[in-house]
């Protein structure tokens, strides 16, 4: 079956720690992103890719970053977590073009 | 600037009580609307995609329509599994396949 898949789905680290947050999509999308939201709050894209090797900041600044070395994997890296990065984490993908994206389940990270 | 403005932020209804959902969006050169529905600690999940004014979408007890200034989503009969909180978010034609999301509606439907 066809899904985007996230690991983990919680987190809870201390200060200082490297964390890398998988997303992996099977519907062969050439798009993905990686969104931030707070709760009760509206999605902000932080990072995103159009296909292999190519990576671009969004519209929300974020000390993260990404890699698409793989058309279905789209990991992010946090060198040094904060308290200021508990949040959760969103990845999507989209087909080529025009087209809805479709979200995985979300990691919600806690730095402590 | 791009805006994406949803109201109200929060909507109590009793189970049967149809009622409608705004999405009002400031965009120059809008490509697409789209409705998503997230449930409390999950992904949003897609519901529908409206490309140009007048354009009605339907799916089982809601139905989505668009003019060129705001979005309504229709809510038939809701159910207590249609609580939920309702995002809509917009796709300019400058900006490739980027999504600008609004703040959502929380629905409760209440039994």
């Amino acid at each position: 079956e066809a899904d985007i898949y996230q690991t983990p789905r919680y987190l809870v680290i201390g200060t200082g720690k490297k964390i890398t947050l998988e997303c992996s999509q099977t519907m062969g999308h050439d798009k993905m992103y990686w969104y931030q939201q707070d709760p009760g709050m509206e999605l902000h894209l932080i990072h995103y890719s159009y296909g292999v090797n190519s990576t671009e900041k969004g519209d929300l600044s974020s000390e993260s970053t990404v890699s698409r070395i793989r058309t279905e994997h789209f990991p992010l890296t946090l060198e040094s977590a904060r308290p200021s990065h508990t949040s959760q984490y969103l990845c999507a993908s989209s087909t080529y073009g025009v087209g809805e994206q479709y979200f995985g389940p979300g990691t919600r990270l806690t730095v402590t | 600037e791009d805006q994406v403005t949803q109201s109200p932020e929060a909507l109590r209804l009793q189970e049967g009580e149809s009622s409608s959902l705004n999405c009002s969006y400031t965009v120059s050169g809008l490509r697409g609307l789209f409705w998503y529905r997230q449930d409390p600690g999950k992904g949003p999940e897609f519901l529908f995609t409206l490309y140009s004014a007048g354009e009605e979408k339907e799916k089982e007890r809601l139905k989505a329509t668009l003019t060129k200034k705001e979005s309504f989503l229709h809510i038939t009969a809701p159910k207590p599994e249609d609580s939920a909180t309702y995002l809509c978010a917009v796709q300019k034609e400058t900006s490739g396949s980027r999504l600008t999301f609004g703040e959502g509606t929380q629905l409760t439907v209440n039994p």
